[in-house]
């Protein structure tokens, strides 16, 4: 079992509307969780970083948060942009190594 | 800076033939990864380096083996090609620990026919 589960698997949004994405981990003892965002035909690029002691995060339009205690973690993006139309990947760290969850392909449409 | 690089971007293979992935990064990390990424799964990381002249296997590390002769570069082999490898294969590279932030390089997408 994929101890970093993300949802949905894809999602469709009109341009300018907010969502909401979601991460599930089992991960333990925790480090970090990051978000990556991943264009299509590309390498996955970093959006945001937490250790377990923040709750939350922002880079831009992008605002991530984190529940230690429940290990839940969502990332919400505000007044979508076409050019969000990606994959978003949920990474967690134990201690040295990392754990990636197969992400959500979202797409935004005009 | 490039950044990280790899080459090449495109590769077909039949089955039994050898190949290998160069990974170039131009910002004097230490770390560098090896990852596959295949369709509804996360990625997996094949083999890791954590400095020049060492190397450790990952969590898929059948099947493929790895040098780093240079800091800058690190190499994939496939010894004999499977269909089981077709894949997406992304090479990263950091600071140290993966604590600190990745850099991914483009992929290399890899066809076993």
């Amino acid at each position: 079992k994929n101890q970093v589960e993300q949802s949905p698997q894809s999602l469709i949004i009109l341009e300018g509307k907010n969502c909401t994405l979601q991460c599930n981990y089992t991960v333990s003892p925790f480090s970090n969780l990051r978000w990556y965002k991943q264009d299509t035909g590309r390498g996955p690029v970093s959006l945001t970083i937490m250790t377990f002691s923040e709750n939350t995060k922002s880079n831009g339009r992008y605002t991530a948060t984190l529940d230690a205690d429940t290990k839940q973690s969502s990332l919400h993006i505000t007044a979508s942009q076409l050019s969000d139309s990606a994959s978003y990947i949920c990474v967690v760290s134990p201690t040295e190594d990392m754990r990636f969850g197969a992400g959500t392909r979202l797409t935004v449409k005009p | 800076n490039a950044g990280v690089t790899q080459t090449p971007k495109f590769r077909v293979l039949k089955t039994g033939q050898s190949m290998t992935l160069l990974c170039a990064q131009d910002m004097n990390h230490e770390y560098m990864y090896w990852y596959r990424q295949d369709p509804g799964m996360g990625l997996r990381l094949i083999h890791y380096s954590v400095g020049e002249g060492t190397t450790a296997k990952g969590e898929v590390p059948d099947g493929y083996n790895v040098s780093r002769l240079k800091k800058q570069n690190f190499l994939l082999g496939l010894e004999s090609a499977a269909p089981s490898q077709t894949s997406v294969y992304f090479c990263a590279s950091s600071w140290t620990v993966p604590q600190y932030e990745q850099y991914f390089g483009p992929g290399t997408r890899l066809t076993v026919t």
